[in-house]
């Protein structure tokens, strides 16, 4: 079945610093690929998509490139700052009927000062 | 900027008793959702509601859940008898269309079963 997989946290970063965190798929057809994104005590937020292969989704500095070679969606962030500590949840949809999203399992991100 | 709401935020009850999670999702959406979040696991669909009735589910949503849409404003999810395993995180969703549209969510419900 379809599913995602996210590197595993948390991931612990200076403020600056640069981010990467992986996202793999498998699905059966052309899925969309979301990131979302849970502040504490806060709901799921979208924070970026993209709906085809080569697609770049970007939104407050992060980025994400649907590669479909690779089956990936690994989000980046130049230089994170202390407000982007949250969990970052990587999600597929196929787009077909009532779409639901298939998550991977979140991964945390502290950023210190 | 429109919201999903959930109430309660945390619920707290004995296995056996029956739970009812509630939900109002942004108010010209036409498609609701709810997933659940086990700890440490992956968010998981449970089920997806339109035109009033049932028009997905997962294989967790066995005949002790069940979902009401009971006046055009709330959304809500029965749990009938619960388990120990029904604690987690439960989260509302809703949209206005299908396919790309954005699905948006409530910040959760969490549901302690003792």
């Amino acid at each position: 079945g379809d599913s995602v997989t996210q590197m595993e946290g948390p991931v612990t970063l200076s403020e600056e610093a640069f981010l990467t965190i992986n996202c793999t798929y498998t699905a059966t057809g052309y899925p969309s690929l979301f990131w979302y994104v849970q502040y504490p005590g806060e709901g799921l937020q979208l924070l970026l998509k993209a709906t085809k292969a080569d697609d770049k989704g970007s939104n407050k500095g992060f980025e994400a490139t649907y590669r479909k070679e690779t089956t990936s969606f690994h989000l980046e962030k130049g230089s994170v700052q202390v407000s982007d500590s949250a969990v970052y949840f990587c999600a597929l949809e196929l787009n077909s009927g009532y779409s639901t999203l298939t998550f991977g399992k979140g991964t945390m991100l502290l950023v210190s000062p | 900027e429109p919201e999903v709401t959930q109430t309660p935020s945390h619920q707290v009850t004995q296995m056996g008793q029956e739970v009812i999670l509630r939900c109002v999702p942004i108010s010209n959406h036409l498609y609701f959702y709810w997933y659940r979040q086990i700890l440490g696991q992956k968010v998981e669909f449970l089920v997806s509601f339109y035109n009033n009735e049932i028009s997905e589910k997962s294989e967790i949503f066995d005949d002790q859940f069940s979902v009401e849409r009971p006046d055009g404003s709330n959304f809500t999810l029965k749990i009938r008898s619960t388990k120990l395993e029904d604690s987690a995180m439960y989260f509302c969703a809703s949209r206005y269309g299908e396919g790309v549209d954005t699905q948006y969510f409530g910040p959760g419900t969490r549901l302690t079963v003792l």
